[in-house]
């Protein structure tokens, strides 16, 4: 079982809905990210927290909004998604805050796999 | 020229096979790298850390080679259950972000 959890596995949504993904770890790791993958792909960079601070933000649409209430929670809040944002949406955390010297190795959650209508 | 860069594959190999692969980076400034496995449809997971003395773990050897700005990974004596993509991931640069490599996928044929 993976440490990081990602809940819902699978979402299905039109383009005017609003939904959320969720993101949770218990390892006391303070840096988390938001990372999205089309198949055949390798993970894109979306958002990166460090000590429930955004620190990074790869220019990404403002329909994903970011969120991190507290060290052990992520979430991504999604409105008006287009087709083409239809993907595997994975959380990951790191022992390290993002921007420190020395490695970061990255847990990832199981994903949640979005299709958009 | 991307800065983190793979051979995609696939790589179709029989069992008990020796394969490797290598990941180049363009970033000469970059500090940390690794070895991650991503099976289809699953989250990639940490395979192994590269360190500048190359290291091993069982049939899996990794190694640095920072003149050449590349990385390897060596798998000896292939099982079918080693069928993946490798990513190999590099940490450097001014903003420290991990990059991820195009992914290798390996087929390793009964």
């Amino acid at each position: 079982d993976t440490e990081v959890t990602q809940t819902p596995k699978h979402l299905v949504m039109g383009m005017t809905n609003k939904k959320s993904l969720k993101c949770e770890q218990h390892m006391g790791h303070r840096a988390m990210y938001w990372y999205k993958q089309k198949a055949k792909k390798p993970p894109e960079l979306m958002f990166v927290y460090s000590y429930e601070k955004l620190s990074i933000n790869e220019s990404v649409p403002s329909r994903f909004s970011p969120e991190c209430p507290n060290s052990s929670l992520l979430n991504l809040h999604l409105h008006a998604l287009q087709p083409e944002d239809s993907a595997l949406y994975l959380c990951a955390s790191s022992q390290d805050g993002a921007g420190k010297g020395g490695a970061n190795v990255l847990t990832f959650g199981a994903g949640s796999r979005l299709t958009v209508l | 020229r991307k800065e983190v860069e793979q051979d995609p594959g696939p790589f179709n190999v029989p069992e008990g096979a020796t394969v490797a692969f290598n990941c180049t980076y363009s970033n000469s400034a970059s500090q940390s790298f690794f070895w991650y496995r991503q099976d289809c449809r699953k989250e990639p997971k940490l395979l192994m850390s590269v360190y500048s003395s190359g290291n091993e773990d069982g049939r899996f050897t990794a190694q640095l080679n920072r003149a050449s700005q590349y990385i390897s990974l060596l798998i000896r004596d292939s099982k079918l259950s080693d069928s993946a993509t490798y990513l190999c991931v590099v940490i450097g640069g001014a903003t420290n972000k991990l990059i991820f490599g195009t992914g290798t996928l390996l087929a390793v044929q009964p």
